[in-house]
């Protein structure tokens, strides 16, 4: 098993521009939580699917869209890129939502310049 | 309204030392308790986690202590080694909610 996976590693965009954050899975897992790193502060919840077909917003959602294609597959994306989305991103999973222990992806370091 | 406060930010421990990280929380209704581990250019991992019917689980070096009625948990790092040197994250969940994490805490285990 790959666990979770992140595409890209990382990305370096200009403001305004647009991208898309891929995140797949492969433990079955219901539940897909999209988080954002910055320095000092830990892990912010942007958005999550507690199943396939639901998305709900997080702590910091503004700014970001986010996808559930299928039970695998939770996409993050950013629209109309800015610097203060400069960040790490990493991708979660759990077997339900929120209880049980939550499996990270690598992440994504994304620059807006 | 941080649910979860986590301290210290950061902490230099000599090897073979103890290292404790301190947790507390305010929704009462929590029930589930993970630390995890985080190396450098890694994603988190879970470490070890705690529900509040016991108050303390320890796996090998690693040992939480649950505090109920203060709302207080912390991690406890015995015969700490250089290869413990990683950031820290409690978090907190409760039934079908999601999980609210501390600001972590930077271990750094001095040979």
């Amino acid at each position: 098993n790959a666990g979770v996976t992140q595409t890209p590693k990382f990305q370096v965009l200009k403001t305004g521009q647009s991208m898309t954050l891929q995140c797949a899975q492969d433990m079955n897992h219901n539940s897909m939580y999209w988080y954002r790193q910055d320095p000092g502060m830990g892990l912010r919840l942007i958005y999550y699917s507690a199943s396939e077909g639901t998305t709900d917003k997080g702590e910091v959602p503004n700014g970001y869209n986010v996808s559930r294609l299928n039970k695998r597959e939770f996409s993050l994306r950013l629209e109309s890129a800015a610097p203060s989305q400069t960040s790490v991103y990493f991708c979660a999973s759990s077997e339900s939502n929120g209880k049980e222990t939550q499996y990270f992806g690598p992440g994504t370091r994304l620059l807006v310049l | 309204q941080q649910q979860v406060k986590q301290s210290p930010q950061s902490l230099i421990v000599q090897k073979g030392g103890i290292s404790i990280i301190n947790c507390a929380y305010e929704n009462t209704a929590f029930d589930y308790f993970p630390w995890y581990q985080q190396f450098p250019g890694k994603g988190p991992a879970l470490l070890i986690a705690i529900r509040p019917d016991v108050s303390e689980k320890k796996e090998g070096r690693f040992t939480i202590s649950f505090n109920k009625s203060a709302k207080q948990f912390s991690l406890h790092i015995m015969d700490s080694q250089p290869g413990d040197s990683a950031t820290y994250f409690c978090a907190a969940s409760k039934g079908a909610g999601k999980s609210t994490f501390g600001d972590g805490t930077t271990l750094t285990v001095k040979p």
